[in-house]
């Protein structure tokens, strides 16, 4: 038990399809995180959430759509997708202190066909 | 914009022998510095963090990092190399978001094989 639950954790779309990914924390954190995990590529920041506000658009294109009803849920909405867009998916929380370290679900791993 | 950089995306040693692996970081304030493990189809896991308390940092299955300023470096080490210690290890810096939220900016990773 991570304290961060995922689902899926695999996920295989076409690129018409729409889907979405799904994180839950279980920490009492007000900040949580998407980022995205590529082959050959250092993770990537997505958005961030700081007491469901979001704080950081890192450019990421439309068809991937955030959103955080609370400070425990987080959602990232997918349409039209790209086999490029193929990767895993990270969500984490943590205190939002500079001290304070990012704790990880287990990730989607994501597929796009 | 803080950042780090890993030397070397690819580590291998022998069990029982020293595991060193290399991160130095580029930052305008005092930096706060972690360092995760990921295993295969798993998340990100906490080993340590250096938040300024000390240099040297213990942190879990006896790995451990020293924080020299004038070095910028914060380089990861354990005495004796475990099979079980095959995984990817990520530095990362702390920074702060647009809206000025805490976030981290993560190094490329370092894959660490352990050979029998």
């Amino acid at each position: 038990e991570t304290g961060v639950t995922q689902t899926p954790r695999h996920l295989v779309m076409g690129m018409t399809n729409k889907k979405s990914l799904k994180c839950e924390q279980h920490l009492g954190h007000n900040a949580m995180y998407w980022y995205k995990q590529s082959a050959k590529k250092p993770l990537e920041l997505m958005f961030v959430y700081n007491f469901k506000e979001q704080t950081e658009n890192n450019s990421v294109p439309s068809r991937f759509s955030p959103e955080c009803p609370n400070s425990s849920h987080l959602f990232l909405h997918l349409h039209t997708l790209q086999p490029e867009d193929s990767a895993l998916y990270l969500c984490a929380s943590s205190q939002d202190r500079g001290d304070s370290p990012l704790h990880f679900g287990n990730g989607t791993r994501l597929t796009v066909t | 914009a803080q950042s780090v950089t890993q030397l070397g995306s690819h580590v291998s040693v022998s069990e029982g022998a020293l595991v060193l692996l290399r991160c130095n970081y580029s930052s305008s304030v005092p930096p706060y510095l972690f360092w995760y493990v990921q295993y295969p189809n798993q998340g990100l896991q906490l080993l340590l963090k250096y938040t300024s308390a000390a240099t040297l940092v213990k942190g879990i299955n006896g790995f451990e990092a020293e924080f020299k300023k004038s070095e910028t470096s914060f380089h990861l080490t354990k005495p004796s190399a475990h099979m079980s210690d095959a995984a990817e290890y990520f530095c990362a810096v702390s920074d702060l978001t647009q809206g000025g939220s805490e976030k981290l900016v993560f190094g490329k990773g370092t894959k660490l094989t352990v050979n029998p």
